[in-house]
């Protein structure tokens, strides 16, 4: 079974602080997703990498970097955290085939809270 | 630019009794369709996907999924509900050619009553 894992599954830090979230995938998949789930929004992609060193931005990329120095690990970073973050912070991954296919993959989580 | 809507912020529907949830797309050229759900306190699990042939798909825990082409829809379907279904459930779509991401909708909340 692919596994997607998240460093934290809740997180509290103050306005200002720099944020590091941190997801790492088993799979050796080429591609990795950020998303965040707000009530009433659905997901809404940050950023993707579709290889080591590459980088993407997504829908709602403002606020956020992200890095891929390996395959298996993707982290987002909020340089800083400011209260309209606060939100559910959901990594995934995915195969990289001919036209992109595949299913992503979820992994539970992080509930970020900036104060 | 492509799109999902979910109509309904929330489905009510009682055990044993046949489910519908609603999900209408807007994509240039022919469209690749999922289902995704997601359980309290857990990540997105992927249920099924259309990407092309027979318009019925058939997923995990006896979903299925029409897709209607003429309708541009593809309603999550289950004909028997249980409350192990009550959950968030989401619709994603991205066309067939090309490089690109998903699109998913808002999300439905649907709640099995025992």
């Amino acid at each position: 079974d692919v596994k997607v894992t998240q460093s934290s599954r809740y997180l509290v830090k103050r306005t200002g602080e720099k944020v590091f979230l941190e997801c790492v995938q088993d799979m050796d998949h080429e591609n990795m997703f950020w998303y965040r789930q707000d009530p009433g929004l659905g997901l809404r992609l940050i950023y993707f990498s579709y290889d080591v060193k590459m980088k993407e931005k997504g829908d709602i990329p403002e606020g956020y970097s992200v890095s891929r120095e390996k395959k298996e690990r993707f982290s987002l970073i909020l340089e800083s955290a400011s209260t309209n973050q606060t939100s559910m912070y959901l990594c995934a991954s995915s195969p990289h085939t001919s036209g992109y296919t595949d299913t992503q993959y979820f992994g539970p989580g992080t509930r970020l809270t900036v104060l | 630019a492509q799109s999902v809507a979910q109509p309904e912020d929330q489905v009510n529907v009682a055990e044993g009794n046949p489910l519908t949830v609603k999900c209408t797309y807007s994509v240039s050229g022919n469209p690749y369709l999922f289902w995704y759900v997601q359980y309290p306190n857990r990540g997105l699990q992927f249920l099924l996907k259309y990407i092309t042939g027979d318009n019925l798909v058939k997923g995990s825990y006896g979903f299925e999924a029409e897709f209607n082409k003429s309708q541009t829809s593809f309603h999550l379907k289950k004909p028997s509900a249980l409350v192990s279904d009550s959950a968030l459930y989401f619709c994603a779509v991205r066309p067939n050619s090309g490089y690109s991401t998903l699109t998913f909708g808002k999300g439905t909340m649907l709640l099995v009553s025992p």
